[in-house]
């Protein structure tokens, strides 16, 4: 098992375009988690499932953002009309039924021009 | 709500001195964790140390150990013999336990190790 994985690692895109990125959590984790980070902050939850029910969405998730993990494993993150403060580091974690320890995939980090 | 705050933006040391991370935190919650969260420049977030609420005694991992002042709401972090790799950013963390799961960050301290 090699973590928590993501991808892509980069995305540059427009202002206005759509932007898909998926997490593939560490196998049998039924936690999964979405952060943001943007430049000199800490992460910023965004929404996190127990296996495929989303449990809780922050305030921070507009209606332009959507988060699935339809089979329980991997998640996808979606934004819709990207704008330049989607600008940021979007950080998944997984952590398994039994532990609160939350482990840390290498982050997406997003560009809109 | 809870938060977590950590004072000290930036620090820098040289190599094989201890530093000390300072970390407080305010919540209503009697059951918690405490993790400090090492970022590197680059690379992915790992932890480093955590702390259950309940316990008394102080979490360590090797050179890596914590105060933990429950009534104070203070939790920071000791470094002892600095090395070049403990370069990077410290997030000092929460989260509730049996409520819900969402790690509550601090902005972090940059920590720098200097040859």
């Amino acid at each position: 098992d090699t973590g928590v994985s993501q991808n892509p690692r980069h995305k540059i895109t427009k202002r206005g375009q759509n932007v898909t990125f998926r997490c593939d959590p560490i196998s049998e984790h039924n936690r999964l988690y979405w952060y943001r980070q943007t430049l000199g902050q800490g992460p910023e939850f965004l929404t996190y499932f127990q296996n495929e029910a989303q449990l809780e969405k922050s305030r921070l998730l507009s209606d332009r953002f959507s988060a699935e993990r339809p089979k329980g494993s991997f998640s996808t993150l979606e934004i819709q009309r990207t704008e330049q403060g989607d600008s940021a580091m979007y950080l998944c974690a997984s952590s398994p039924r039994d532990r609160n320890e939350q482990f840390f995939g290498p982050g997406t980090r997003l560009t809109v021009l | 709500a809870q938060t977590v705050t950590q004072s000290q933006p930036e620090m820098s040391v040289q190599e094989a001195e201890t530093v000390t991370l300072s970390c407080t935190y305010d919540t209503s919650e009697n059951n918690y964790y405490l993790f400090w969260y090492k970022q590197p420049p680059s690379r992915q977030m790992i932890l480093v140390i955590r702390q259950e609420a309940y316990k008394q005694q102080n979490a360590t991992e090797n050179r890596f150990s914590v105060n933990f002042q429950k009534a104070a709401k203070s939790f920071s972090l000791k470094i002892s013999d600095s090395q070049l790799g403990d370069t990077a950013m410290y997030f000092c963390a929460f989260i509730a336990m049996n409520r819900d799961d969402k790690i509550i960050f601090g902005k972090g301290t940059r920590l720098h190790i200097l040859p």
